[in-house]
């Protein structure tokens, strides 16, 4: 699967949107953008993915750029809830069998 | 609760014990995986179950054996561990092994080898 690079961690304040952004210049065109995020003590927890358009669902948004390139995720009010570490993952339709790999991800800290 | 619910939730174990974890899912998913998570170290794949075939051996010690007896249960049986294999152990299921749709994740087994 082709490589995600995403900031080691952002900030925000509560109530504020939060835009997280994942560099993937490296995407084939058979990749699914995927995004999970972890919360403090728990397993990972399915956000949101997309291929080539913009889509929404009642935990986030994501955009997805023209080319592709990159992907920025956004939580339209952050909530003290919404603290966790968020990863990008790309994953190829293509491509039997799984090495899904995670990454470092983005540990979002949220302010009240 | 994701319907992933692993068990026990905390295990300390010595280097000679036998223990196993146990995952259990009834989402009607057909695939199962195990990963490892260390301290400041992303989540790694370890194994992956696709209608109850191992599809995936992501070079893991054979120290840590997976079993799946059904597509509702996994389990990883542990013996003669290490130190350095402290880490939490997460379980996931998804309908395929595709990852096309939602993976649903386990809220882990934190096992302390002592």
């Amino acid at each position: 699967d082709a490589k995600t690079t995403q900031p080691n961690s952002m900030e925000s304040n509560e109530e504020e949107p939060v835009h997280l952004p994942c560099n993937h210049s490296t995407i084939s065109g058979t990749d699914y953008i995927h995004w999970y995020r972890q919360l403090p003590s728990q397993g990972p927890e399915y956000v949101i993915h997309g291929l080539t358009s913009n889509v929404n669902n009642r935990m986030a948004s994501l955009a997805i750029a023209e080319d592709r390139k990159s992907s920025t995720l956004i939580l339209h009010r952050a909530t003290l809830r919404d603290a966790a570490v968020y990863y990008c993952i790309l994953r190829d339709v293509n491509n039997a069998g799984n090495m899904l790999t995670f990454g470092g991800g983005t540990r979002l800290m949220v302010k009240p | 609760e994701t319907g992933v619910t692993q068990t026990p939730r905390h295990l300390v174990m010595g280097m000679t014990n036998k223990k196993s974890l146990k995952c259990e899912q009834h989402l009607g998913h057909n695939a199962m995986y195990w990963y490892k998570q260390s301290a400041k170290k992303p989540l790694e794949l370890m194994f992956v179950y696709s209608l109850e075939e191992r599809v995936e051996n992501n070079s893991v010690p054979s120290r840590f054996s997976p079993e799946c007896p059904n597509s509702s249960h996994l389990f990883l049986h542990l013996h003669t561990l290490q130190p350095e294999d402290s880490a939490l152990y997460l379980c996931a299921s998804s309908q395929s092994d595709r990852w096309l749709t939602e993976a649903f994740f386990g809220q882990g087994t934190r096992l302390t080898v002592v």
